[in-house]
């Protein structure tokens, strides 16, 4: 049962570096999201992808693209990483309407 | 309300004490209020998700209800037990936007 699986779980960058998040999961959800959690911030969306081939913004996109390649995956990318970047990131599958999300395990990166 | 807020940030129980804690939301275009776990170094696992005005919903010794007129649900937990200790999360179904979260720790 993998459900949703990010990669890396951790790393570690310097400013203006580049990097893609990549997710993937195997629940066939339409639904999928981005997430950065910070101290005392909770979760905010970045992005989300209501359906294969669609994307919209969230509370804090800037700095962030995504892609929605096919109905599994959904990656993040960093086009030049700045300090604020550095977070935890998690994806997640599900939700529309009364449904659940599911949660990946989560990216943990620093960028310096 | 504009967005989704969660009351206390933190609280502090003795073991077997019962607690409750509140999710405010935009009650208007409500579809769904979904209920979190998110116990450190883990990622959030789903607790409930409600829909209906009065729904109550129950899992083990935690319990919520929900009032979609006013805007509010409430999580319960009874006896609480030192492996409750976690962040509970609540969400809105507008773009699953969520509150910052009742962080619980259940002093043994």
């Amino acid at each position: 049962n993998a459900g949703v699986t990010q990669t890396p779980k951790f790393q570690v960058l310097k400013t203006g570096q580049s990097m893609t998040l990549q997710c993937a999961q195997d629940m066939n959800h339409n639904s999928m999201y981005w997430y950065r959690q910070d101290p005392g911030m909770g979760l905010r969306l970045i992005y989300y992808s209501a359906s294969e081939g669609t994307t919209d913004k969230g509370e804090v996109p800037n700095g962030y693209n995504v892609s929605r390649l096919n109905k599994r995956e959904f990656s993040l990318r960093l086009e030049s990483a700045a300090p604020s970047q550095t977070s935890v990131y998690f994806c997640a599958s599900g939700a529309v309407g009364s449904k659940p999300q599911h949660f990946g395990d989560g990216t943990r990166l620093s960028i310096l | 309300i504009l967005n989704v807020e969660q009351s206390p940030q933190s609280l502090h129980v003795q073991e077997g004490d019962s607690t409750n804690f509140t999710c405010s939301f935009p009650s208007s275009n409500f579809y769904a209020l979904h209920w979190y776990r998110w116990e450190t170094a883990k990622s959030p696992e789903a607790l409930f998700v409600m829909t209906l005005n009065g729904d109550e919903k129950k899992k083990g010794r935690i319990s919520a209800t929900l009032n979609t007129k006013e805007g509010y649900s409430y999580l319960y937990i009874k006896g609480s037990q030192p492996e409750d200790s976690a962040t509970y999360l609540c969400a809105s179904d507008q773009k699953v936007t969520f509150g910052t979260g009742t962080k619980l720790q259940v002093i043994p």
